[in-house]
């Protein structure tokens, strides 16, 4: 079984700074780890994603993510926000095969003050 | 951005009729999905599909029922509607050769039981 924890349902950082979401996940097998963005009224559009390879992925809108198999982690991370990062962030993960079913996190609303 | 549409975007029914939402793609991806997004739950798959006329269930599936006879359309039916029922629904597709396990989601669509 696959589960996807995200914790923090709602994170404000001052515009900026330094973003840090974060998501943990379970897997009993090799899994592949997403992240999307959902601006309000909007569908989910892909961050970024790791599958093999390079463990440090970057992704759109100067966002990263590193996959950390000793911790079962998949923070994203971006050095400085821009009011225009305010969404919400969705975790998910997958099995490295067959239909690529997704587990979501339940989701970070994150909030850029001025 | 992928060729997903989702019809209708919104919705407004009675409690015990029936609901029919659409996914239409023009990418001839393989595999279609349907979420429901509601409030502290993140997305949660209902059905799947891996192929025309081949679907199964995800984990929120009951109370809701699938078809799939052409590649580019997937049907999501609410047999008779309840208001547990009431969410934003998302389709997603997959299968880009090479990523066929990157998901790209549709607008959605906004339903309200009453």
């Amino acid at each position: 079984a696959q589960s996807v924890t995200q914790l923090g349902s709602h994170v404000s950082v001052s515009e900026g700074a330094l973003v840090l979401l974060r998501c943990n996940y379970s897997s009993s097998v090799p899994p592949y780890l997403f992240w999307y963005v959902q601006y309000p009224n909007q569908g989910l559009q892909l961050l970024l994603k790791y599958t093999t390879g390079a463990t440090l992925v970057k992704g759109i809108n100067g966002f990263e993510a590193e996959f950390k198999k000793s911790e079962t982690s998949f923070h994203l991370t971006k050095p400085s926000a821009h009011m225009s990062d305010a969404a919400e962030y969705f975790c998910a993960v997958s099995r490295a095969s067959g239909t690529y079913k997704y587990i979501f996190g339940t989701g970070t609303r994150l909030k850029v003050l001025a | 951005d992928a060729g997903i549409t989702q019809s209708p975007r919104h919705k407004v029914t009675e409690t015990g009729t029936p609901v029919t939402l659409r996914c239409h793609q023009t990418e001839n991806h393989r595999y279609m999905y349907w979420y429901r997004q509601d409030p502290g739950h993140g997305l949660r798959l209902i059905h799947y599909s891996y192929g025309v006329k081949d679907t199964d269930k995800g984990e929120v599936s009951d109370g809701y029922s699938v078809s799939r006879s052409k590649t580019e359309d997937f049907l999501l039916t609410l047999e008779s509607a309840t208001s547990s029922q009431t969410s934003v629904y998302f389709c997603a597709i997959s299968g880009t050769q090479g990523a066929e396990e990157t998901q790209y989601f549709g607008p959605g669509t906004r339903l309200l039981v009453l």
